[in-house]
């Protein structure tokens, strides 16, 4: 069974300070892993995928198949970074997203 | 293009009613599917849809059925609501096949509560 952790609930930080929201996987596949972002009042968005190994608001993210992780990282946070963060993995099928219990990002000014 | 709408956006029910949460997607999406998300648990998936004529179970099942009968509708049925089932539920779409580049659209939710 694939599972997805995230073991911080709450990541409390001030503007200008480096953020990193922790994922941690287990799956027997060959993964494929989201970060997916849901805003105050706003509906759930994709952030950003492994694949793409691209910088969206200054966010990437490596997947370190060692480790079995897949840790969102950002240099500098900035206030509108306050959001709700999901990490998911995709089974091999493509039938079954699985999100992480989700991560409480909040940028103090 | 509307993406994926839901209704209603609020539910109150009492223990023991049955109701139908709607979804509705315009992406001709093949791929549709129902989350429930609670505090620190993260979103988890209740059934899915690969296709009209097409159900399987997710990770949480019971007490909910689905079907799609076309493309575009993906209803969640409760037959017999319980306090366990309060939550925000999601309705999802995306494409069918499996690629590193999926994105799965998600609805605004429904805020259910069962009393």
């Amino acid at each position: 069974a694939q599972r997805v952790t995230q073991p911080e609930k709450l990541l409390s930080v001030f503007k200008g300070a480096p953020v990193e929201l922790k994922c941690n996987y287990s799956y027997s596949g060959s993964p494929e892993l989201f970060w997916y972002v849901q805003y105050s009042r706003q509906r759930l968005q994709l952030l950003l995928r492994h694949i793409s190994r691209e910088s969206i608001k200054g966010f990437t993210a490596d997947l370190n198949k060692g480790e079995t992780s897949f840790h969102l990282k950002k240099p500098f946070a900035q206030e509108e970074d306050s959001a709700m963060y999901y990490c998911a993995l995709l089974d091999n099928a493509g039938n079954m997203l699985t999100f992480g219990g989700g991560t409480r990002l909040m940028v103090k000014p | 293009n509307a993406g994926v709408t839901q209704t209603p956006k609020f539910q109150v029910l009492k223990t023991g009613q049955s109701m139908t949460l709607q979804c509705a997607q315009d992406m001709n999406h093949e791929y549709m599917s129902w989350y429930r998300q609670d505090p620190g648990m993260g979103l988890r998936l209740i059934h899915y849809s690969v296709g009209a004529g097409i159900t399987d179970q997710g990770e949480v099942p019971n007490g909910y059925n689905v079907s799609r009968s076309t493309t575009e509708d993906f209803p969640l049925r409760l037959l017999s609501a319980a306090p366990s089932q309060t939550s925000v539920y999601f309705c999802a779409s995306r494409i069918l096949q499996r690629t590193p580049y999926n994105e799965q659209f998600f609805g605004p939710g429904t805020r259910l509560t069962v009393l």
